[in-house]
C-alpha cells in the first residue's frame, strides 16, 4: 500500500451509489491480499480476501479485483450504505506471518 | 469482535513510566501479534508469537517487550515510555493450525496510548 502522509485520501459517495477504493501494492511476489474496514474507535475488520491465482472475487455487496500486471487491487462496494462509512485499507501477504498494510482510504457516504 | 479483547482501551502516561498493554483471545488461535498504528501510516508489526514458547521481533520492536503468558494471552510492555510511542496499538490473532498459509488476522478493538 502507498503511504500518503498524514491525510488519508477521502472518497465521498452518495448513498445507493457504488464505491470503488483502490490500492497499489508493492511486492510482485505477494500471493494473498485482504481488504479491511476500520470504523472509528474500532479495530480492523476483515471484509474480503483474494489469492494471487484469482483476478476477481465476490462477496456480499463487495467485489475485489486483482491486477497483478500493474500490482493493483480494488474494492468495489455495491449500493453503498451509511454503515459503510469507515477507513478501508488493503494488506498484502509477503510471508506466512507478515503483511504490509496500506494507509487506507476514508469512505464517506452522503445521505 | 469480542473474541479478541484489549485492556486498557485508553491510557495516558508520562515519559519514563513502564506500561503494559494486555490482549486476550477466546478464538483458540495459536498465533498472536502486536501492531501499532500511526496517522498516515499502515499498521506496523512490533512482535509476533507463533505459540507460547515462540516469540519473534517484528519490524519496530525497539523499546518494546512482550510476554505470551498462555495461548490466549499476549501482553506488550513499554519499559520506559517515550512520546513517540504515542499511537494506537492493536493485538491480532490468526490460526495457522489448519495448515493453510492463507489465514486472515483478527484484530482487537485497540488501545489508544498517549505518552506525555
Amino acid at each position: 500500500g502507498e503511504s500518503v502522509g498524514l491525510h488519508l485520501p477521502t472518497l465521498s459517495v452518495q448513498e445507493g451509489d457504488n464505491s470503488i477504493i483502490n490500492c497499489a501494492y508493492s511486492n510482485s511476489a505477494s500471493d494473498y491480499f485482504i481488504w479491511y474496514k476500520q470504523e472509528s474507535g474500532k479495530g480492523p475488520q476483515f471484509i474480503i480476501d483474494i489469492r494471487s491465482n484469482m483476478d476477481k472475487r465476490q462477496g456480499q455487496r463487495v467485489t475485489v479485483l486483482l491486477n497483478k500486471t500493474v500490482k493493483h487491487l480494488s474494492l468495489q462496494i455495491a449500493a453503498t450504505q451509511p454503515g459503510d462509512s469507515a477507513v478501508y485499507f488493503c494488506a498484502e501477504n509477503i510471508a506466512t506471518y507478515k503483511y504490509i498494510f496500506g494507509t487506507g482510504t476514508r469512505l464517506k457516504v452522503l445521505a | 469482535d469480542a473474541d479478541v479483547t484489549q485492556t486498557p482501551r485508553n491510557r495516558i502516561t508520562k515519559t519514563g513510566k513502564r506500561i503494559m498493554l494486555e490482549c486476550s483471545q477466546t478464538k483458540g488461535h495459536d498465533r498472536m501479534y502486536w501492531y501499532r498504528q500511526d496517522p498516515g501510516l499502515g499498521l506496523r508489526l512490533i512482535y509476533y508469537s507463533f505459540d507460547v514458547k515462540d516469540i519473534n521481533k517484528g519490524e519496530i520492536s525497539d523499546g518494546y517487550s512482550v510476554s505470551r503468558q498462555a495461548q490466549a494471552k499476549f501482553s506488550l510492555s513499554l519499559e520506559s515510555a517515550i512520546p513517540n510511542q504515542t499511537a494506537l496499538y492493536f493485538c491480532a490473532t490468526s490460526d495457522q493450525t489448519s495448515g493453510s498459509i492463507y489465514n486472515e488476522q483478527f484484530f482487537g478493538p485497540g488501545t489508544r496510548l498517549t505518552v506525555l
